[in-house]
């Protein structure tokens, strides 16, 4: 069964700042999926990042990076330039690669806190 | 704004009572799938539904059941409540496809007293 562990309970970063969140897995698969969620106080789970495992270029989306090292099975999601908005749970998540496969299994989450 | 949404917000209900919760996915969705969300916790897979049919279940018993409907919504039923079914409970939708990003909604929260 694949798990996904998140390390840090929680974060606090300084507005403007950048701050780094972890999270390792384990699967035994090759082809799979992983995310990054953020879970406001509104409880909606947003996606902010994914990653295909087959490709070797870490992901982007603005301020947000991810480093995949996929050997060691780490996932970790970079903020840069941190804003007030960021702060939120933040999940990492990992869903396999096959057809039809739609589980997502989530890490225990990682409260981040912007300090203004 | 993900197109799905959920209801009802908040719920309180009665240990051994039954409840269900709804949901209304994104059209064109045809795979959604139920969480459940304990405090401080991560959200865990309950089961999937795509085309109307059950085609995938996490670790929890089968007073845990759902429907999907033609028109995009669906529900999830759960029966005998427990004191630690309370949890927040995340709908989702989806087109069927590895790749296909999944839409989550603001989820429905359950207090069983």
């Amino acid at each position: 069964a694949q798990t996904v562990t998140q390390s840090q309970p929680e974060m606090s970063v300084q507005e403007a700042e950048t701050v780094t969140l972890s999270c390792t897995y384990d699967t035994s698969e090759s082809d799979y999926y992983l995310f990054w969620y953020k879970q406001p106080p509104s409880r909606q789970m947003i996606l902010v990042i994914r990653q295909e495992a087959y490709k070797q270029q870490n992901a982007t989306e603005n301020r947000f990076s991810v480093n995949f090292q996929k050997a060691a099975k780490s996932f970790s999601l970079k903020i840069s330039d941190s804003q007030l908005g960021d702060a939120a749970m933040y999940f990492c998540a990992y869903r396999r690669g096959i057809q039809g496969a739609q589980k997502l299994v989530f890490g225990q989450g990682t409260r981040l806190t912007i300090n203004p | 704004e993900t197109g799905v949404t959920q209801s009802p917000t908040h719920l309180i209900k009665t240990r051994g009572q039954q409840v269900t919760l709804r949901c209304s996915s994104q059209s064109g969705h045809n795979t959604v799938s139920w969480y459940q969300q304990a405090l401080g916790q991560g959200p865990q897979f309950i089961f999937q539904y795509y085309r109307e049919e059950e085609n995938g279940r996490g670790n929890f018993p089968p007073r845990f059941s759902g429907l999907q409907f033609p028109n995009y919504s669906s529900e999830l039923n759960v029966n005998a409540l427990e004191l630690d079914d309370s949890a927040l409970y995340l709908c989702a939708s989806s087109l069927l496809g590895s790749g296909n990003t999944i839409y989550f909604g603001e989820g429905s929260w359950l207090t069983v007293v």
